[in-house]
């Protein structure tokens, strides 16, 4: 079971360029998330998704974008990237709303 | 939105010491989740409690939802080098829209073999 994969694991983006970070599982779960990391500041929601086709926005959305087209996959989208966006990105499923998030190894993001 | 504070921040201990961590809340969960996150990976479930009062064990790990269903602790009893990491907790509403996990800012384990 692969569980919650990201790619890439590493990248390092100029300001102003785009890029997406993958997230797929391959657990049938209907919830999935998105969060960043940064040290000593815990795990920020920025969007998540109850299913496909459906998003709303979580803590921080501001300078991302996301869609659901399947139940696996979760992209996230950065348009212009900015140094604040510096951060550890980590996606979760989970498979219904009361239960625990599995958690994918998270994608390290410098913008420079 | 809710806040969560978890403590310390960071613990330096020798092997075979017990830890204790807690987390409190100012408004009230129906589920408290416990992940650890070992470096460059994301965090793993160690503990989920759904109960007020609730106390569970996982090995060398036990788990308490407090009965205000305001706070939760994890203790880990007789630590190992393999112990290190930063500690989560979670807590959950699994009603309504608001069922999202709020997370704690960590707990910084270190352990001196």
């Amino acid at each position: 079971n692969a569980g919650v994969t990201q790619t890439p694991k590493f990248h390092i983006l100029k300001i102003g360029q785009s890029m997406t970070l993958q997230c797929t599982q391959d657990m049938n779960h209907n919830y999935m998330y998105w969060y960043r990391q940064d040290p000593g500041m815990g795990l920020k929601l920025i969007y998540y998704s109850v299913g496909a086709g459906i998003t709303d926005k979580g803590e921080v959305p501001n300078g991302y974008n996301v869609s659901r087209s399947t139940t696996e996959d979760f992209p996230l989208r950065l348009e212009l990237a900015a140094p604040s966006q510096t951060s550890v990105y980590f996606c979760a499923s989970s498979r219904d709303r009361g239960y625990g998030y599995t958690f994918g190894s998270g994608t390290r993001l410098t913008v420079v | 939105g809710q806040q969560l504070n978890q403590s310390p921040q960071s613990m330096f201990i020798q092997e075979g010491e017990d830890v204790s961590m807690n987390c409190t809340s100012s408004s009230i969960f129906n589920t408290w989740l416990w992940y650890k996150q070992d470096p460059g990976e994301g965090p793993v479930l160690l503990i989920a409690l759904y109960k007020a009062g609730e106390l569970t064990s996982n090995g060398r790990l036990t788990a308490q939802f407090g009965i205000t269903r305001k706070d939760s602790f994890l203790n880990i009893s007789a630590s190992i080098p393999s112990d290190v990491g930063i500690y989560f907790c979670a807590g959950q509403n699994s009603g309504g829209s608001n069922y999202k996990l709020t997370f704690g800012k960590g707990t910084l384990l270190t352990v001196n073999p």
